[in-house]
């Protein structure tokens, strides 16, 4: 099946610091979505991109398509404590319509 | 407002017992999900359902059993048949339909199940 590889698994960073994280795979898709999940909630939508290329972003959020269609990024610009969480890419899967594949995530904790 | 309401948020049971996670969406959603979270894992289907009536095994549906007799409501039955069922239980709803392929799902706050 479709697998994506989300990097890095966690990361520890300072208040202020900017923090990247990425998701690839083998696979081509129309369609890349960037989730993050507080800690005991569900995961909730930052955003969707929907073209190659695109880049957009959502306050200090922002993530871009690749080129390839292969991959997408997402950054977070100086980062406060409440970036904290599970950061998860997702893709449609394609045996199915509104069937999704989850990255395994990126834990971000931010020290003060 | 809308939403996925999941209940209760923790649960505790005794191996060897069925339990029923409840989920109930007043998005006026077509398809519902249960998904999975183990830690470093991220979130894996187990089953979904795309309309009222009907529903389809996901990647980890043994031991697991849902029904969907209402459009609001889809619960999930974990049987005594799952050999490691404690874990993070989440339910997605989505507007469903082939014309909404990459539609976002939208995700409830979660059970924690812990079997002893």
């Amino acid at each position: 099946g479709q697998q994506l590889n989300q990097s890095p698994q966690s990361m520890f960073i300072q208040e202020g610091e900017d923090v990247s994280m990425n998701c690839t795979s083998s696979s081509i898709f129309n369609t890349w979505l960037w989730y993050k999940q507080d800690p005991g909630e569900g995961p909730v939508l930052l955003i969707a991109l929907y073209k190659a290329g695109e880049l957009t972003s959502n306050g200090r959020l922002t993530a871009q398509f690749g080129i390839t269609r292969k991959d997408s990024f997402l950054n977070i610009s100086a980062s406060i404590p409440s970036d904290v969480g599970i950061y998860f890419c997702a893709v449609p899967r394609t045996d199915s319509w509104g069937k999704l594949q989850f990255g395994a995530g990126t834990q971000v904790v931010v020290t003060p | 407002d809308g939403g996925i309401t999941q209940s209760p948020k923790y649960l505790f049971r005794k191996e060897g017992q069925n339990v029923t996670l409840s989920c109930e969406q007043n998005l006026n959603h077509d398809a519902m999900y249960w998904y999975r979270q183990d830690p470093g894992q991220g979130l894996r289907l187990i089953y979904y359902s795309q309309i009222v009536n009907d529903f389809q095994k996901g990647d980890i549906a043994e031991g697991y059993s849902v029904s969907r007799e209402k459009k609001e409501s889809f619960p999930l039955t974990v049987t005594s048949a799952q050999k490691n069922p404690t874990a993070f239980y989440l339910c997605a709803s989505s507007r469903g339909g082939p014309s909404s392929y990459n539609s976002p799902l939208h995700f409830g706050n979660g059970t924690r199940l812990t079997v002893t």
